[in-house]
């Protein structure tokens, strides 16, 4: 089955609305990093977070390692926060990372 | 910094033929990785080299791929005898370690007619 899940799988808000997506695994994890990935297709790394909760700017990530989920918290939410958003873990030891479908965010105006 | 990266960006060949992409990591990055993704499997990891050394090709088809990263400024992905089913977004990314943030390269999109 698969390995990371994400939910929800789309997601539309309105301009301002805060969005939450989650992130569950079913292996133990070493890594957890969320991404965005742009409808141009590239991909940048948001934040790493194996445990623990961390901020950047408008998004928080938490991670509670024992139940083995993460989530992103994104505030405010913005029209260019559009696109895909996918966490990865890397699966303890292993160097194999493991990709998540994806949350397609899209903010309305 | 330039970023990763990729070349090149577009890549179209007839079945049979063979495919070279190209990944310049960003310059002091010991760790590359190599991925796939196509809408169906989404992104697959292929394969992992540390300080230029192979570490973990177990995503790699056992067939007609190949990976190599002779020196640290840059690594190849292989595929011979392309098939249509090859046809997807190839992405490299780089790290500073095994562990720590990767940064992805814009990918080479792969068309096999």
């Amino acid at each position: 089955g698969q390995q990371v899940q994400q939910s929800p799988a789309s997601l539309v808000l309105q301009e301002g609305e805060n969005a939450e997506l989650q992130c569950n695994f079913s292996s133990t994890a070493t890594q957890l990093q969320w991404f965005y990935q742009s409808p141009g297709g590239s991909l940048v790394s948001l934040l790493s977070n194996p445990s623990g909760t961390k901020h950047t700017g408008r998004l928080t990530s938490t991670t509670v390692t024992k139940e083995r989920r993460s989530s992103l918290h994104i505030s405010s939410s913005q029209t260019t926060d559009s696109g895909t958003y996918l966490c990865a873990i890397e699966r303890s030891n292993t160097n194999k990372v493991v990709f998540g479908t994806g949350t397609r965010l899209q903010v309305l105006p | 910094n330039a970023g990763v990266i990729q070349t090149p960006r577009h890549k179209v060949t007839g079945k049979g033929q063979e495919a070279t992409l190209w990944c310049e990591p960003i310059s002091g990055h010991s760790a590359v990785f190599w991925y796939r993704q196509t809408i169906v499997q989404g992104l697959e990891f292929l394969t992992y080299f540390r300080n230029q050394a192979p570490i973990d090709d177990s995503g790699m088809p056992k067939e007609r791929f190949s990976a190599q990263m002779p020196n640290q400024s840059h690594s190849t992905l292989k595929i011979q005898s392309t098939q249509p089913q090859d046809s997807a977004v190839y992405l490299c990314a780089s790290s500073s370690g095994q562990r720590d943030t990767q940064y992805f390269g814009p990918g080479t999109r792969l068309l096999v007619l």
